[in-house]
C-alpha cells in the first residue's frame, strides 16, 4: 500500500525552539507538499516542491522553510516556533502530471507552549 | 481572491439514507475537482473526481455532479453508512503559487446515525 509517512503523530515544544516535521512517501512522487489544518480555515498551503532541491511558496509560508534534499523526503522546518503555529500539520504527494491526485499523511499535531 | 466554499458545515444523517454535500466555487476557469474525505485523526483520503467537461461522474456508492452554469459541486453518497462519518472536503484545481495546486474547501461535517 503506498503511503505518505509523517515522523510523528504529536509533538509539544516551546516557544522559541527550531521544529522539524518529517514526511516522507514511497510512491516516487516527483511533487511534496505541506498544508495546516485549522478548524475554520481548512487547509492552507505553507511550501510545495516539484522536484529535488526545488521549492515554492504557497499561500502561508511566514514563520516556515523547507528542505528537500532526497525525492522522497520533504521537511517543514519551524525557525522559532511560536503559539500561533500550533496547528495539525499536513504532508501530502502527488504525481506528474496530475499533481492534484494527492495523497496525504496521517497528519502531525504540534503543540506550542 | 478565488474561494472554494461549502453550503453547510455539519450534515446529519440516518443510516440508509442518501446524502448530498454541497460545493460552490467561484473560479469559473478550474478544470478539476475533486472530493476528500477525512476521518478523525487521519489525512484527507482521495474520493473521487471530475473533470469539467463532464457533469456526473460516479464511484462506488458516491457519484459527483458538476453544474458549471451555477459552479456548483455535489458529493452524494448512497446508503451512508457510519463508517461514512467524516469531514468531506471539496478542491478545484486552483492557481495559488502554480496552476496545478488545488484551492480546498473548508469541510463539511458528515454525522451518520445508526
Amino acid at each position: 500500500d503506498v503511503k505518505v509517512t509523517q515522523s510523528s503523530r504529536y509533538l509539544v515544544k516551546r516557544t522559541g525552539e527550531k521544529v522539524f516535521l518529517e514526511c516522507v512517501q514511497d510512491m516516487d512522487h516527483e511533487n511534496m507538499f505541506w498544508y495546516r489544518q485549522d478548524p475554520g480555515l481548512g487547509l492552507r498551503l505553507i511550501y510545495f516542491s516539484y522536484d529535488v532541491k526545488m521549492k515554492e511558496k504557497g499561500d502561508i509560508p511566514e514563520g516556515y522553510s523547507v528542505s528537500r534534499e532526497k525525492k522522497e523526503r520533504f521537511s517543514l522546518i519551524l525557525e522559532s516556533a511560536s503559539t500561533n503555529q500550533t496547528s495539525m500539520y499536513l504532508c501530502a504527494s502527488s504525481p506528474r502530471p496530475r499533481p492534484v491526485g494527492y495523497t496525504f499523511g496521517s497528519g502531525t499535531r504540534l503543540t506550542v507552549v | 481572491g478565488e474561494s472554494v466554499g461549502l453550503h453547510l458545515p455539519t450534515l446529519s444523517v440516518q443510516e440508509g439514507d442518501n446524502s448530498i454535500i454541497n460545493c460552490a466555487y467561484s473560479n469559473s476557469a478550474s478544470d478539476y475537482f475533486i472530493w476528500y474525505k477525512q476521518e478523525s485523526g487521519k489525512g484527507p483520503q482521495f474520493i473521487i473526481d471530475i473533470r469539467s467537461n463532464m457533469d456526473k461522474r460516479q464511484g462506488q456508492r458516491v457519484t459527483v455532479l458538476l453544474n458549471k452554469t451555477v459552479k456548483h459541486l455535489s458529493l452524494q453518497i448512497a446508503a451512508t453508512q457510519p463508517g461514512d462519518s467524516a469531514v468531506y472536503f471539496c478542491a478545484e484545481k486552483g492557481a495559488s503559487g502554480g496552476s496545478y495546486i488545488p484551492t480546498f474547501g473548508r469541510g463539511t461535517s458528515l454525522i451518520v446515525h445508526p
